[in-house]
């Protein structure tokens, strides 16, 4: 098992343009969770999926932002029109479903938009 | 509103030393609590958890205390190693039907160990 991967890795993007980023979870994880991460602070929720069916979506995503898993493995963020205050670390992270809390993360997409 | 707290931006501790890592949480429903660490451009790295029905859980070098009635908890470091130089960050989570959800982090105390 290779962990959480992420990519690309950087993605610098004009304002205005649409990106996309995708995550492949830990193979054995039904639960996919997108945090976004801005200088000096700690990774903030954006929104979460077990296996298909997104359950969770914070109010930090707004309209423009938009997520999916359609087959309940891998998962998309695409984020449309984009504005500056978009630039940040956005983190992908996976858990199983059961007892325990941890989630694993990805090392991340890092978004400038410039 | 955070609802998690790390009020040291950091910390410095001499090699072999104790390095102790505090956090404090204002969400009484929080039933779960996490320690990750990260390095510069990766992700966060799991350390170590404590459910809130334990008042400590030790893993190795690393341990975790909890205080309910304070909302208080730490990290302990022991013996500090030059490799645990990193940024650390406290998380917690709400406890459900449905498992885990959604981790709320704190802002991160970076940790600098002196050789």
């Amino acid at each position: 098992d290779t962990g959480v991967s992420q990519n690309p890795r950087h993605k610098i993007t004009k304002r205005g343009q649409n990106v996309t980023f995708r995550c492949d979870p830990i193979s054995e994880h039904n639960r996919l969770y997108w945090y976004r991460q801005t200088l000096g602070q700690g990774p903030e929720f954006l929104t979460y999926f077990q296996n298909e069916a997104q359950l969770e979506k914070s109010r930090l995503l707004s309209d423009r932002f938009s997520a999916e898993r359609p087959k309940g493995s891998f998962s998309t963020l695409e984020i449309q029109r984009t504005e500056q205050g978009d630039s940040a670390m956005y983190l992908c992270a996976s858990s199983s479903q059961g007892i325990t809390y941890e989630q694993y993360f990805g090392p991340g997409t890092r978004l400038t938009v410039t | 509103d955070q609802q998690v707290k790390q009020n040291s931006p950091s910390l410095s501790v001499q090699e072999g030393r104790i390095s102790i890592l505090n956090c404090d949480y204002t969400n009484s429903m929080f039933d779960y609590f996490l320690w990750y660490k990260k390095y510069p451009a990766e992700g966060p790295t799991f350390l170590i958890s404590i459910s809130s029905i334990k008042d400590k859980n030790e893993d190795g070098r690393f341990t975790v205390f909890l205080n309910k009635s304070a909302k208080h908890l730490s990290l302990h470091i022991v013996p500090s190693q030059p490799g645990d130089s990193a940024v650390y960050f406290c998380a917690a989570s709400v406890g459900s039907n449905f498992g885990n959800e959604k981790l709320t982090f704190g802002t991160g105390t970076r940790l600098t160990i002196i050789p």
